[in-house]
């Protein structure tokens, strides 16, 4: 078993949807949550950074951490064509220190 | 400030070959962490320089090795290619001790042929 899981879709939304994205995690350690999003052939830009438990808004997105039941999700707001990329859940113990990823889920939004 | 910067670009090899890859940290960061990331999936943690020396390796064989210099940039080299060895280096950087995390670079795309 991954120590992160993540479907890896492809997610296909018409525009203007609400996007759901979520993993799940096995090692009760992990503290730092982050969600990268990864256009094709490109390194990966950081989105969205949260610590504990609880949501983090920040324009359209929405991260959301359930540690209780070791769960992480990222909510998309009225998506865009812009936002069709794949998105990379992320988890550590430590901030600056090793990341361990989810496989990514490939999201199209159709205009 | 400037980002994470990666050369080269993209490179192909031969299988058997050896190849160096390189990175620049964002500025004010002093810690680099290298992953692997094969097509289609999520990034794997190679290993992670601070202060010149590694600091935590994921689980690569020692062919895969790395340098950091005093600018706190660093050089991945990667001995005996091997075919499973295409894919794309992401390099990161971030402040030791501080709470924010890792910024990725655009990567290298490596093909062994």
């Amino acid at each position: 078993q991954k120590e992160v899981e993540q479907d890896p879709g492809p997610l296909s939304v018409p525009e203007g949807a609400i996007v759901s994205l979520n993993c799940t995690y096995s090692n009760s350690a992990f503290q730092y949550f982050m969600w990268y999003r990864q256009y094709s052939r490109k390194g990966p830009e950081l989105l969205m950074y949260t610590y504990s438990s609880g949501n983090k808004e920040d324009g359209r997105f929405t991260a959301q951490v359930d540690k209780s039941s070791k769960y992480i999700s990222l909510f998309i707001r009225d998506s865009q064509p812009s936002d069709s990329a794949t998105y990379l859940c992320a988890t550590g113990g430590d901030a600056g220190n090793m990341l361990t990823f989810g496989g990514g889920t490939r999201l199209m939004v159709k205009p | 400030e400037t980002g994470v910067t990666q050369s080269p670009t993209h490179l192909i090899k031969t299988r058997g070959q050896q190849v160096t890859l390189r990175c620049s940290s964002q500025s004010g960061h002093n810690t680099v962490s290298w992953y692997q990331q094969a097509l289609g999936q999520g990034p794997q943690f190679i290993f992670q320089y601070y202060r010149e020396e590694e600091n935590g390796r994921g689980n690569f064989p020692p062919r895969f090795s790395g340098l950091q210099f005093p600018n706190y940039s660093s050089e991945l080299n990667v001995n005996a290619l091997e075919l499973d060895d295409s894919a794309l280096y992401l390099c990161a950087s971030s402040l030791r001790g501080s709470t924010d995390t890792q910024y990725f670079g655009p990567g290298t795309r490596l093909t062994v042929l």
